[in-house]
């Protein structure tokens, strides 16, 4: 069936240093959807960006992600982390059902 | 801003009480959800719904029933409630099309002693 992989479960960076959190995906849909979705401390999730649209970069609040179907992947990035970034983000996949990675915990330190 | 409300907000039941969660929604979405997140699961979806009467399970529906009466209401219930069912809730909704985005509410803490 399809699936999600957000392999690290945490990442821990210095404020000012690049962010880039992985996902890669399976599907057997020719066009599906992907997701980012943020999280931060005690609060719900809510979307961060998406696109189906291959090879072409989806920014938003200072993160960007480019969806590769060659590679099945949708990787997020930013170029200089902020301790606000600090936060829960998960990578989803949509076909007919929403399909979630197992999210990646971020913590930016001074 | 689309907005989906929940209540309570936090719960702390008893094992083999009964226990319901409510869902409330004024984006005129088709399609609403109950997750539950644990830390190291992430989000797993409970049971979801196309619409008003329908109800579909999710990929782990055991111990839990829906119902959505209405097209902005959608409960999750939990007829014998057990200690493995503390968790935090969330509630979804999102209009048809894999395209379109899910809006969550604030979650409900649930514990059960």
């Amino acid at each position: 069936g399809d699936s999600v992989t957000q392999t690290e479960g945490l990442v821990t960076l210095t404020e000012g240093l690049p962010v880039m959190l992985n996902c890669t995906y399976q599907t057997i849909y020719s066009n599906p959807f992907l997701f980012w979705y943020v999280q931060h401390l005690n609060e719900s999730p809510r979307l961060l960006l998406k696109s189906f649209t291959d090879n072409k970069r989806t920014e938003h609040q200072g993160f960007h992600a480019t969806l590769h179907k060659s590679s099945s992947s949708f990787h997020l990035q930013k170029s200089s982390a902020q301790l606000s970034d600090s936060a829960l983000y998960y990578c989803a996949l949509s076909n007919y059902q929403l399909i979630w990675g197992s999210g990646t915990k971020l913590i930016i330190k001074p | 801003e689309a907005a989906v409300t929940q209540s309570p907000r936090n719960k702390v039941a008893v094992t083999g009480g009964k226990v319901t969660l409510s869902c409330n929604q004024t984006n005129n979405h088709n399609n609403m959800y109950w997750y539950r997140q644990d830390t190291g699961h992430g989000l797993r979806l409970i049971h979801y719904s196309y619409g008003a009467g329908s109800t579909e399970k999710g990929d782990i529906p055991d111990g839990y029933k829906a119902s959505r009466p209405s097209q902005e209401n959608f409960s999750l219930i939990l007829e014998l409630a057990t200690p493995s069912q503390t968790s935090v809730y969330f509630c979804a909704s999102g209009a048809t099309g894999g395209q379109n985005t899910l809006y969550f509410g604030a979650g409900t803490r649930l514990s059960v002693l």
